[in-house]
């Protein structure tokens, strides 16, 4: 059983660019959620996808938009960057029924200059 | 708004003995509670979980205790290793919040001393 993966770990850009981030989800898992996580602060949640669909959405702005695939991966698109947006990046996923875990990811460092 | 608040950003302890982590939360409408660890350079890992029907809830050195009415949580681990020593994040979702939507503390960086 394979956990879940991300691409690429660290990654640099400067502002006003886009950036992509890519992710694997655990094996038999349909949902995948993704966080944000700042300097000294916990996962801060952006958005879920389940079946392909947005399926909750945090305190994010527009810029900040997901896809799912049908094999379940997914990619978190950012548009714009902004220096604030410099943070760790994770994917998690799960399973519609169990106890509610989430898996996560190593997550990808991104840095805006 | 933090509504998943964990005060104390770091503890020392030394290895035999008990860590207590704490985490307190505001809103009324969270009904299940996780912990995750976390190393460096690794994703959160799941730790141990409660439902708001219980007070208590153990899985080998690792105990959650929920005190709904103070709107608090802590993690007991008894003994503390070595190993223990990472970042514990304290996490809760709401049940009219999307499957996959948690609320997390800002961790507690714990420190298990030999």
């Amino acid at each position: 059983e394979t956990g879940v993966t991300q691409s690429p770990t660290h990654l640099i850009k400067t502002r006003g660019q886009q950036v992509t981030l890519r992710c694997s989800s655990q094996s038999g898992h349909n949902t995948v959620s993704w966080y944000q996580q700042a300097l000294g602060q916990g996962p801060q949640f952006i958005f879920q996808y389940y079946r392909e669909e947005e399926n909750g959405r945090g305190n994010f702005p527009p810029r900040f938009s997901g896809l799912q695939f049908p094999n379940y991966s997914s990619e978190l698109n950012v548009n714009a960057l902004e220096l604030d947006d410099s943070a760790l990046y994770l994917c998690a996923s799960s399973s519609q029924v169990g106890t509610g875990e989430l898996f996560f990811g190593e997550g990808s460092r991104l840095t805006v200059l | 708004d933090q509504q998943v608040k964990q005060n104390s950003p770091s503890l020392s302890v030394q290895e035999g003995r008990i860590s207590i982590l704490n985490c307190d939360y505001t809103n009324s409408m969270f009904d299940y509670f996780l912990w995750y660890k976390k190393y460096p350079a690794e994703g959160p890992t799941f730790l141990i979980s409660i439902s708001s029907i219980k007070d208590k809830n153990e899985d080998g050195r690792f105990t959650v205790f929920l005190n709904k009415s103070a709107k608090h949580l802590s993690l007991h681990i008894v003994p503390s290793q070595p190993g223990d020593s990472a970042v514990y994040f304290c996490a809760a979702s709401a049940i009219t919040d999307s499957w996959g939507k948690l609320q997390f503390g800002a961790g507690t960086q714990v420190v298990v001393t030999p």
